[in-house]
């Protein structure tokens, strides 16, 4: 079957930085992307890989490794406002998305 | 650019009745759109993926009779909730592709439907 894992939540400060892990088994893969959803509202694109490595947009990152199946999302000089859940989502074989359940941050200050 | 306009927000009715929901990509053509549905602190679960001029795919254990779908041009999709009563209130997303697969999806605001 097709799984997406990431933590249910994680906890990290004001300023600092945090890595969000997402590990992948689908049937065929065409790209892995992340979303942002805060509470009570629809989720917003951040990123989407497809070729191994990272790709840096401002304060996130998103990196994969297509042969461990495995991607992270990296948020730094983390404010309140990143308090949110961040989505994991592959593409598979058929360009079907399949979600992960997604993991909740919460920033402290 | 990709902004997708869902409407209405907020929907409050009596059991029974049926509620309509819009979906539009506003500067694009979506070929595909998708409608999720989101109850509270649990993920997105997709309904139903609609392709324009053809009959919407629906995933396992959503009745299409229930929930009707038309996607009647590459800038609107519909969502009925036909005949809703209080299990249906939920968080209803919707979510337009612009054409090729590996593009992402673009979500709509999404729309709190509560059945009294």
């Amino acid at each position: 079957g097709q799984n997406i894992d990431q933590p249910t939540e994680m906890t990290a400060t004001e300023g600092a930085i945090v890595q969000i892990n997402c590990t992948y088994q689908t049937s065929g893969f065409n790209g892995l992307f992340w979303y942002q959803q805060h509470a009570g509202e629809a989720p917003t694109f951040l990123s989407y890989n497809v070729l191994d490595g990272l790709e840096e947009k401002g304060r996130f990152s998103s990196f994969l490794s297509r042969s461990k199946g495995y991607s992270y999302l990296l948020l730094k000089e983390l404010q309140m406002k990143d308090s949110a859940s961040y989505l994991c989502a592959v593409l598979d074989s058929n360009y079907q998305l399949i979600w992960g359940a997604g993991t909740k941050l919460i920033i402290k200050p | 650019g990709a902004v997708v306009s869902q409407h209405p927000s907020w929907v409050i009715c009596k059991s029974g009745t049926s509620v309509k929901i819009e979906c539009r990509s506003l500067d694009f053509q979506a070929t595909t759109m998708f409608w999720y549905r989101q109850f509270p602190k649990q993920s997105l679960m997709l309904m139903a993926t609609s392709n324009e001029g053809s009959k919407a795919t629906y995933e396992q254990g959503v009745e299409k009779d229930k929930f009707l779908i038309n996607h009647a041009s590459l800038t609107l999709s519909t969502l009925t909730v036909t005949s809703a009563h209080p299990e249906d209130s939920s968080f209803y997303i919707c979510s337009a592709r612009d054409q090729g697969g590996s593009q992402p999806q673009h979500f709509g605001d999404g729309t709190r439907l509560s059945i009294l």
